[in-house]
């Protein structure tokens, strides 16, 4: 069975703070991976797509992926309130995304 | 900026009843998906639909479970026969390429009683 892992969480980080998310994944032939946002009872919103090792950085995220430890990280710098949600760790395989069950983060004022 | 619709937002049905849901893509994506979340579970693939066709299909898109796309915007999941756990959050996704970023509609609740 193809899983990606998440902790659940909830994680607290104090405003202004780095919040660091983290997920495994067991299905080494995949070559994309994404981290969605999810508000409560909305949908998953693409924040990050990574698809090659090292960092990727875009505004306050950056992406990390080692393809070796088949682990996939989220970094959200200078983090406000409004990146309080549930953080979706996923990865593309040929015709499908398998989403892990996501991380609540919790962004304390 | 281009988006994904999704109608209704919300759709009450009776167990046995037949029911459809409607999406429209992003215009010049090829791929088109669907996805059911469970209150309080993870996201899960159902099917993807490429070149008027299934591309892939998860266990849980049984023969109650189809597919189409009726003309050339809209894309639509029909469950014949729902059942109570059917009830669920169904989002279409769409995207440009195969095993690119997928872009999600805001989904449309269902709940089968």
């Amino acid at each position: 069975q193809k899983e990606v892992e998440q902790n659940s969480g909830p994680l607290s980080v104090p405003e202004g703070a780095i919040a660091s998310l983290n997920c495994t994944y067991s299905d080494r032939g995949s070559q994309s991976f994404f981290w969605y946002r999810q508000y409560s009872g909305k949908s998953p919103e693409l924040i990050m797509s990574i698809y090659s090792n090292g960092d990727k950085e875009d505004g306050r995220f950056t992406a990390q992926l080692n393809k070796a430890s088949q682990y996939v990280s989220l970094l959200i710098r200078d983090s406000q309130p409004s990146d309080s949600a549930t953080y979706l760790c996923a990865q593309g395989r040929d015709d499908k995304i398998i989403f892990g069950k996501g991380t609540r983060l919790h962004i304390l004022p | 900026e281009p988006e994904v619709t999704q109608t209704p937002s919300h759709q009450v049905t009776q167990m046995g009843q037949e029911v459809i849901l409607r999406c429209v893509p992003i215009s010049n994506h090829l791929y088109f998906y669907w996805y059911r979340q469970i209150l309080g579970q993870k996201v899960e693939f159902l099917v993807s639909f490429y070149n008027n066709e299934i591309s892939e299909k998860s266990e849980i898109f049984d023969d109650q479970f189809s597919v189409e796309r009726p003309d050339g915007s809209n894309f639509t999941l029909k469950i014949r026969s729902t059942k109570l756990e059917d009830s669920a959050m169904y989002f279409c996704a769409s995207s440009g390429d195969i095993s690119y970023e997928q872009y999600f509609g805001p989904g449309t609740r269902l709940t089968v009683t």
